[in-house]
Order: structure tokens, then C-alpha cells, then sequence
């Protein structure tokens, strides 16, 4: 069975544009969730989708976002970059919205900015 | 508001010898859920454990055992006859209960030396 797939693996952008990453969660997980992991700060939660809804979000500007397609997978889209947005971003699924179950993480898309 | 903390940065041991990783956390629920994680250089973060708050009983599995003390609000974990195959960042975290979103610690970088 496969895992919880994100693309592209490595990203290059330059400031001010936007960045799009991509993530397909295991068959049959209806939740999506979104991580950044940025030197130095540790891994902070971004997003949360279940069902196609935006569900909770972290402490992040507005420029973060993203949806969920009806067959579950998930996009995060990041406006305006800015250096600091250099981080691996990884996505994480799961059966239920209820994340206290075991949630499995895809390897991560590396995004720099320059 | 929740809180994990993982003292130690980075940890070098030699081949064989036993290890123990510490985790402290805060929260004000009486229901939570703790974690560890594993993120070998690959980057994915893979799932080791999930205890809920009610249940204290200490943990084995192979080499690897958890020691949850709620007296102390710690979850550590220690790796027993350590392998180079170990070496890994070592993340514990928090999710209260309905807030569903992970909490994580700064992480570990354990380095197993031949």
C-alpha cells in the first residue's frame, strides 16, 4: 500500500512568488494535515483538512493556504514568499479528523526561497 | 496552552551503549495524547508511539521503551543497545484531547557512533 505521497520533493522560488505543493494521503484517509519545518523552529502545524473543509489552521498569515480535493488529496499554496518560508513542508493523513490516532507523514517537500 | 520540551539538542553515544531521550510537556487538559517520532535523513517522520493520559503503564517494544510519569508530566524514551541504524531526530509530541493538531518538541538528533 502506498504512503502518503508529496510532490514535488524539492522546490526553488524566488520572493514574492508562490509556491504550490502537492500531497496524496493513504487510500481511505479522509484527513490532511499540513507541517512546516523550518530551521530552528521546530515543526509548527499549518493546516488541517477533513472532508473537503478547511478545519483548523496554526498560527500562519493568510498567505498559507490550500484546499482539499474530493478525492482527498491536498494542496498548499503559499503567496508572496518570503525567505523565511525556506522550510520542509511535510503532510500528514489519517483516517479519521481525529488526530490522536497513528498519523502517517510523507517524506516532505523542501521549499527555498531566494 | 501546550508545550513540549526535548532538553537535549543533540546526543552522541557509541555503538551498543544505551540511551535516553527526555521529554517534558505542559497542558492544562487532564486528557491528552503524547508521541514520539522519528525522522531518519530522509525527512519523513515515522510513528514509534502514541500513550493517552490515563494510561501510565510503561512500554516495551524490542529495544525501544517508554517511561510516561505524569507526576513529573514526562515521556521519555530509551533505546536499549543502541544500533547506527538508530541514528535519527527524535521528536516527541503533545495533542490534547479535540484540539486535533500535534504539539512538537524542539527534537533530539541522536547519532550512533561505530
Amino acid at each position: 500500500e502506498a504512503g502518503v505521497t508529496q510532490s514535488p520533493t524539492h522546490l526553488i522560488k524566488t520572493r514574492g512568488q508562490q509556491a504550490t505543493l502537492r500531497c496524496s494521503p493513504i487510500s481511505g484517509h479522509t484527513s490532511v494535515y499540513w507541517y512546516q519545518q523550518a530551521l530552528g523552529l521546530g515543526l509548527q502545524f499549518l493546516l488541517w483538512y477533513d472532508e473537503g473543509e478547511e478545519r483548523n489552521r496554526g498560527n500562519f498569515p493568510p498567505r498559507f493556504s490550500g484546499r482539499q480535493f474530493p478525492n482527498y488529496s491536498s494542496e498548499l499554496n503559499v503567496n508572496a514568499l518570503e525567505l523565511e518560508d525556506s522550510a520542509l513542508y511535510l503532510c500528514a493523513s489519517s483516517y479519521s479528523h481525529d488526530l490522536q490516532g497513528e498519523a502517517f507523514f510523507g517524506q516532505g517537500t523542501r521549499l527555498t526561497v531566494v | 496552552a501546550q508545550k513540549v520540551t526535548q532538553a537535549q539538542t543533540e546526543i552522541s553515544v557509541v555503538e551498543k551503549e544505551d540511551v535516553t531521550l527526555d521529554c517534558v510537556y505542559e497542558t492544562r487538559d487532564t486528557t491528552y495524547y503524547l508521541f514520539w517520532y522519528k525522522q531518519p535523513p530522509s525527512g519523513e517522520l515515522v510513528f514509534l508511539i502514541r500513550r493517552n493520559s490515563f494510561d501510565e503503564q510503561n512500554e516495551i517494544s524490542g529495544r525501544y521503551s517508554w517511561n510516561f510519569q505524569k507526576s513529573t508530566s514526562s515521556f521519555n524514551f530509551t533505546i536499549t543497545a543502541s544500533q547506527v541504524v538508530d541514528s535519527a531526530v527524535y521528536f516527541c509530541a503533545l495533542s490534547e484531547e479535540g484540539a486535533q493538531k500535534l504539539v512538537f518538541g524542539q527534537g533530539t538528533r541522536l547519532t550512533i557512533n561505530p
